[in-house]
Formats: C-alpha cells, sequence, structure tokens
C-alpha cells in the first residue's frame, strides 16, 4: 500500500461528459502528479501541484485541469470527454517539489468513455 | 518523441538466476533516474532510483547501475523469485538540473520468473 488513494476505481461514462478524479496524498506530501496511461503508451506527465499552487505542466490537453485543495488532495476535472480520453489516469506524490525524491502512485482510476 | 525508451517489451528468466533489464535514454538534462515495478490492477510501485553523480545504487537484491556516456541504465536482480514477475518501469527526471521531478517513463519489460 503505497498512502496514495484514488477514486474512484472505475469510471464509465459517454463522449461530450465531464468527470472529476479524486487524489489523496500520503500523510506529509506536499506534492501531488497526474499521470495518464493510454493503451500501449508509457505514463505521461499531465500536472503537478505544490502545496495548492501548480508546479509543472505536461502534455495536459486544455478540456483538462486540476486542482490542490488546502487539505492537499487534489482533483482532475477532465471535461468534453473524446473516446481517445479513455485511459488509466494515476495519481501520484512526493514530499517536496522539486529535488531527487521518488514519487508514490495510488493504484489509478480506470475511464472509459463510449 | 520518447525520450526513455526500454527496447525489449518481455523477458524470462529461471529462478534464482540474475535479471538484467535495460533503458536508454536520450536526453542529456535527466539526472535522476528510478525503477518501479508494476502489477496487473496496481499502480507503480517505487523498487530504487540513482542519482546521476553515482554510477551504482544497491539495494538488497536490486541493483541499478548508470552509464552517462552511454546514456543507459539497467537494474539487475539477483536472485530473481517468481514473485519478481511484474511489469518493470524506467523513470528519469531533471531533478537536479531544472528543479522539475516530473517524470518521463518508458514502456516497460515485462518480467516472467519461471519457478
Amino acid at each position: 500500500d503505497s498512502g496514495v488513494t484514488q477514486t474512484p476505481k472505475h469510471l464509465i461514462t459517454a463522449t461530450g461528459q465531464r468527470v472529476t478524479l479524486r487524489c489523496s496524498p500520503r500523510s506529509g506530501d506536499l506534492s501531488v502528479y497526474w499521470y495518464q496511461q493510454s493503451l500501449d503508451q508509457g505514463l505521461q506527465f499531465l500536472i503537478q501541484y505544490y502545496n495548492g499552487e501548480e508546479r509543472a505542466k505536461g502534455n495536459i490537453l486544455e478540456r483538462f485541469s486540476a486542482q490542490q485543495f488546502p487539505d492537499l488532495h487534489s482533483e482532475l476535472n477532465l471535461s468534453s470527454l473524446e473516446l481517445g480520453d479513455s485511459a488509466l489516469y494515476f495519481c501520484a506524490s512526493s514530499q517536496g517539489g522539486f529535488g531527487n525524491q521518488p514519487q508514490h502512485f495510488g493504484d489509478g482510476t480506470r475511464l472509459s468513455i463510449l | 518523441d520518447q525520450q526513455v525508451k526500454q527496447n525489449s517489451p518481455s523477458l524470462s528468466v529461471q529462478e534464482g538466476r540474475i535479471s538484467i533489464l535495460n533503458c536508454d535514454y536520450t536526453n542529456s538534462m535527466f539526472d535522476y533516474f528510478l525503477w518501479y515495478k508494476k502489477y496487473p490492477a496496481e499502480g507503480p510501485t517505487f523498487l530504487i532510483s540513482i542519482s546521476s553523480i553515482k554510477d551504482k545504487n544497491e539495494d538488497g537484491r536490486f541493483t541499478v547501475f548508470l552509464n552517462k556516456s552511454a546514456k543507459h541504465l539497467s537494474l539487475h536482480i539477483v536472485p530473481s523469485q517468481p514473485g519478481d514477475s511484474a511489469v518493470y518501469f524506467c523513470a528519469a527526471s531533471e531533478a537536479e538540473q531544472t528543479g522539475a521531478n516530473n517524470l518521463f517513463f518508458g514502456t516497460g519489460t515485462r518480467l516472467t520468473v519461471i519457478p
């Protein structure tokens, strides 16, 4: 158990809809990262938050947004969903916002767009 | 453009023998490297990491070797055990040079340890 909690585990919805994925980091970790794993792709970095502030952005679509709340949990919002958004979405956390430190991953949310 | 590459999609090894998983990278700014293990329906689990100032890091049965000139790293598992059967991901970041510690992942190698 990594200590990172993601909900829900599975989400099935239709094109054009909007969903919210939730992540609670490990106790004491200030950074939260979101990654997407599509079929036959490695994990792709989407966005990082550190102590409530956006820290780094990867190839995140404009239809996607995220935030980190004062209690440090984070939400990833995906809107105007397309079939290609079907993927595993992982959240990870680390103690600080930079430097050499490993990230610890949750078990992911599997999003299926019908 | 895949900046971290794992060219072997799968590897089979006998129990008790050494498993060697390989990883190549193209970005010379990478200075922190990690290996993760992933079981089905679970998230990646951190195994071991190495900073670019070192060429070897050891933790129990796991050793990571870094060859900066070749932009190559490898994970050695000795002795291999059936419970090691999983998908192994190599990852890298520019944590030291730029402060950005978002990870770039390879596509994974599926290790099967045969009892």
